[in-house]
């Protein structure tokens, strides 16, 4: 079985602070992802990363960056929270392949920005 | 633009009950469809993918459709358990890479 892992379930931190969400996944997958999903919109891809050093922007990302040092560990990096970051942040993992592209996902990390 | 409709927003039903749930979608080119199921709490998972040629795909209780002409998709549950409480998610693929575009989900209630 796929196995992707969150560093953390539920996380609280105030305005200003440097939060760091980490993503690791089990299954040598090429392609890594990171989503916020909110009541009422559907999941809105952040980053995504298809190599080891390698990212492209996904619809949202101000105010986010990434880190992918290592092929299995997908790092999403808050530089200074702001209560409009408060979400469910949802990453997710697949095959580099063209289609048919099932994205494995993780538990997700409640965060609240006080 | 390329957006993914569902509807019904919420649905309760009594546990034995059948239900439909539906999804309109926008994306082109189109390259598959999948519903995925969320409990609360966790990460979705995949139920079902649907490529253009198929039209209907069954995983146990839940039975996907697609119509590509018309652009709709339902996911039908049969003999609802309460354990089918949950969030499905309609995503379409484009055909040109990653790129999954993600209904806002159908939350889905079934009560004893």
């Amino acid at each position: 079985d796929v196995k992707v892992t969150q560093s953390s379930r539920y996380l609280v931190k105030r305005t200003g602070e440097k939060v760091f969400l980490e993503c690791v996944q089990d299954m040598d997958h090429e392609n890594m992802f990171w989503y916020r999903q909110d009541p009422g919109l559907g999941l809105r891809l952040i980053y995504f990363s298809y190599d080891v050093k390698m990212k492209e922007k996904g619809d949202i990302p101000e105010g986010y960056s990434v880190s992918r040092e290592k092929k299995e560990r997908f790092s999403l990096i808050l530089e200074s929270a702001s209560t409009n970051q408060t979400s469910m942040y949802l990453c997710a993992s697949s095959l580099l392949t063209r289609d048919y592209n099932e994205q494995f996902f993780g538990p997700g990390t409640r965060l609240t920005v006080l | 633009k390329n957006q993914v409709e569902q509807s019904p927003q919420s649905l309760i039903i009594l546990e034995g009950k059948n239900c439909t749930l539906q999804c309109n979608y926008t994306v082109s080119p189109f390259s598959n469809l999948r519903w995925y199921k969320q409990d609360t709490g966790r990460g979705p998972v995949s139920l079902t993918i649907m490529t253009f040629s198929e039209n209907t795909k069954s995983n146990g209780r839940y039975t996907a459709t697609l119509d590509a002409d018309t652009k709709q998709s339902s996911l039908h549950i049969t003999a609802s358990q309460l354990s089918d409480s949950a969030s499905y998610i309609c995503v379409v693929s484009a055909s040109y890479g990653n790129k999954l575009v993600f209904g806002a989900g159908t939350i889905l209630r079934v009560k004893s």
